[in-house]
């Protein structure tokens, strides 16, 4: 399985944005990049997924690298509502049926 | 729609005992997904099934695990019997088709 790379952990303060990276060198041509997110006592959920272009949605923007081998998550303005385990996953759609998570990043709002 | 339904959401029991977790998934959903989740082993799939059959149970810790659907909208995950090392949140999720997956709030259990 293609694998992913992120920090452990992140701060940052509210009210400003929030770039999250990942790394995926050894991505292949039919991996989409997925992110989820763990809030605090919850199961995860879904915040965005691309394959080669940026993609924008009401959560968040991905911004993908040209040759594919890293991406950002981007929160444009962070709340406290959105520290949470941020994790980055490669799935070769349709092919993929299951999701296998990594650690994450723990990110941490400060007021 | 109501979204992934797990029950019980707390279990607390003793060492030998028989626990059964459930899960009603969303309706519509043609995959369900059992995962465990600890501070050490982080987010682990234990189980999958599409259609009401099992795909994949490679991540089923040992014998005294066993996971069943009898149709599409119930899932059981037993322990027999539990042990310390089984405490953990227990989340079920289910997708239509290898779409999204959405996550139930988990049931934590605490085998003392």
């Amino acid at each position: 399985d293609a694998k992913t790379t992120q920090p452990n952990s992140m701060e940052s303060n509210e009210e400003e944005p929030v770039h999250l990276p990942c790394n995926h060198s050894t991505i292949s041509g039919t991996d989409y990049i997925h992110w989820y997110r763990q809030l605090p006592s919850q199961g995860p959920e879904y915040v965005i997924h691309g394959l080669t272009s940026n993609v924008n949605n009401r959560m968040a923007s991905l911004a993908i690298a040209e040759d594919r081998k890293s991406s950002t998550l981007i929160l444009h303005r962070a709340t406290l509502r959105d520290a949470a385990v941020y994790y980055c996953i490669l799935r070769d759609l349709p092919r993929d049926d299951k999701i296998i998570f990594g650690k994450g990043t723990r990110l941490h709002i400060l007021p | 729609d109501a979204g992934v339904i797990q029950s019980p959401r707390h279990e607390v029991t003793e060492m030998g005992q028989e626990v059964t977790l459930r899960c009603k998934p969303i309706s519509g959903h043609d995959y369900l997904f059992w995962y465990r989740q600890t501070m050490m082993r982080g987010l682990e799939l234990l189980i999958y099934f599409n259609n009401n059959v099992p795909i994949d149970d490679s991540g089923m810790p040992e014998d005294r695990f066993s996971a069943k659907m009898p149709n599409a909208s119930f899932s059981t995950l037993k322990i027999q019997p539990s042990e310390p090392r089984d405490s953990a949140v227990y989340f079920c999720a289910s997708s239509l088709l290898v779409d999204t997956q959405y996550f139930g709030p988990g049931t934590r259990l605490t085998v003392l």
